[in-house]
């Protein structure tokens, strides 16, 4: 079955400093790759997506490559603020039913930026 | 801005005691979710439904049940509380033909059971 294996946390990062937070999956599709963001005592959000091969998805000064030969989407922002706090899921969706997606989670990874 | 709202956002109750959370969204989607998840932050699918009248069990057994009357409507019920409830819940929607699979959350709701 599909799975997501993201780097455990927690990690803590001083403002200003580089981030990088692996993403590996396994799929038997052609998925779709998110990152959610979950701020503390709220939902999650979509941070980002790509949907093939070689896309990159951004937002907020985060990126991430969907490279599909090392089945990788890891997530990087060159300079992390206090207000990035929070913690980083990433997530698959295959597109393999029609109609019918399930979306696969990591298990989280927790950013704690300090000034 | 993602319209799904949920309550309560926070609940304290004693055992024993059936509760109902809710969840509605405004998008019109098919799709809907309900996740549990735990203080290490991991997220488990409990229930999950495709439409009106549809309801699944997801990944991790539940003692809770959904319905689906409606829509936009997809509360979460326990008979009889216990402290092994306590927990985040997460409601979440998506379309049905979406080409991407993206969800949409709400806020969650706290439950602490005493």
């Amino acid at each position: 079955g599909d799975s997501v294996t993201q780097m455990e946390g927690p990690v803590t990062l001083s403002e200003e400093a580089f981030l990088t937070i692996n993403c590996t999956y396994t799929a038997t599709g052609y998925p779709s790759l998110f990152w959610y963001v979950q701020y503390p005592g709220e939902g999650l959000q979509l941070l980002l997506k790509a949907t093939k091969a070689d896309d990159k998805g951004s937002n907020k000064g985060f990126e991430a490559t969907y490279r599909k030969e090392t089945t990788s989407f890891h997530l990087e922002k060159g300079s992390v603020q206090v207000s990035d706090s929070a913690v980083y899921f990433c997530a698959l969706s295959d597109r393999s039913g029609a109609g019918s997606y399930q979306l696969t989670f990591g298990k989280g990874t927790k950013l704690s930026v300090i000034p | 801005e993602a319209d799904i709202y949920q309550t309560p956002r926070y609940l304290v109750i004693g055992t024993g005691k059936k509760i109902t959370l809710e969840c509605s969204q405004t998008m019109g989607h098919d799709k809907m979710y309900w996740y549990q998840q735990d203080p290490g932050m991991e997220l488990h699918l409990i229930h999950y439904s495709y439409g009106v009248n549809s309801t699944e069990k997801g990944d991790l057994s539940s003692e809770s049940t959904v319905s689906r009357i409606r829509t936009e409507h997809f509360p979460l019920t326990l008979e009889s509380a216990r402290p092994s409830h306590t927990s985040q819940y997460l409601c979440a929607s998506s379309e049905f033909g979406t080409t991407t699979g993206e969800l949409f959350f709400g806020e969650g709701s706290r439950l602490t059971v005493l």
